[in-house]
């Protein structure tokens, strides 16, 4: 079965970086686009991040460009989201999830989620 | 940028039907899906391509799409139907995924 585990999440304080882990198992990993969503405490889902199933084509929402970095290993089956100069409004559950089969304009399936808290 | 308009909140009594609108500007144009949202549990897809039930999702969920707003309908609502709800749409001119605001089901 499908499973994400995201991983990385912490108290960070602003201005510094973090680097968040999805692993990904029981389907192929190459050939679904991947996405990272987030949810602030109380808050509904904000997409931030998408790349495509061969990592060429990446996308992300105006917040987080030129401070985060969405990437993929495919030796290791793990999606990435490198975010640097955190900012207090980017305390969320980052969630990622995977794209559906030939398509990567919806999210099939979810993680559990990791909480990154940015604060002094 | 694309925007997307849900209520609130919505109530219901058990066993009764509830409707869930999503507004944009020509969604009928767009590919809706929809997701419930437990508290504490992860986003689950429950519609997509606007009236598509994924494998396991009961019957009892369905999806339009037409001209300004999209509806996802429960019928004969039960306690366990109690859960955020967010639509989603790809947004061509953007190339960015857009939510709606979310809407908190209550069944009464």
């Amino acid at each position: 079965q499908v499973q994400l585990v995201e991983s990385g999440g912490g108290v960070v304080q602003p201005g510094r970086s973090l680097r968040l882990s999805c692993a990904a198992s029981g389907f192929t990993f190459t050939t679904y686009g991947m996405h990272w969503v987030r949810q602030a405490p109380g808050k509904g889902l904000e997409w931030v991040a998408v790349i495509s199933h061969d990592g060429n084509n990446k996308y992300y929402t105006e917040s987080v460009k030129g401070r985060f970095t969405i990437s993929r290993d495919s030796s290791k089956n793990t999606l990435f989201l490198e975010m640097n100069a955190l900012r207090a409004e980017d305390t969320a559950v980052y969630y990622c999830a995977r794209g559906a089969s030939s398509t990567w304009y919806l999210l099939e399936y979810w993680g559990q989620g990791t909480l990154v808290t940015v604060s002094s | 940028s694309y925007v997307l308009t849900q209520p609130p909140s919505v109530s219901v009594a058990p066993g009764k039907t509830a409707g869930i609108t999503c507004g944009g500007n020509n969604i009928g144009s767009k590919n809706v899906h929809w997701y419930q949202q437990k508290p504490g549990l992860a986003p689950v897809l429950v519609i997509y391509y606007d009236t598509v039930r994924p494998s396991g999702i009961p019957e009892r969920f369905s999806g339009s799409n037409s001209r300004n707003t999209a509806t996802l309908t429960i019928s004969r609502v039960e306690a366990g139907d109690e859960a955020d709800y967010y639509c989603q749409v790809w947004d061509s001119s953007s190339d960015h995924w857009v939510f709606g605001g979310g809407t908190k089901l209550t069944v009464l």
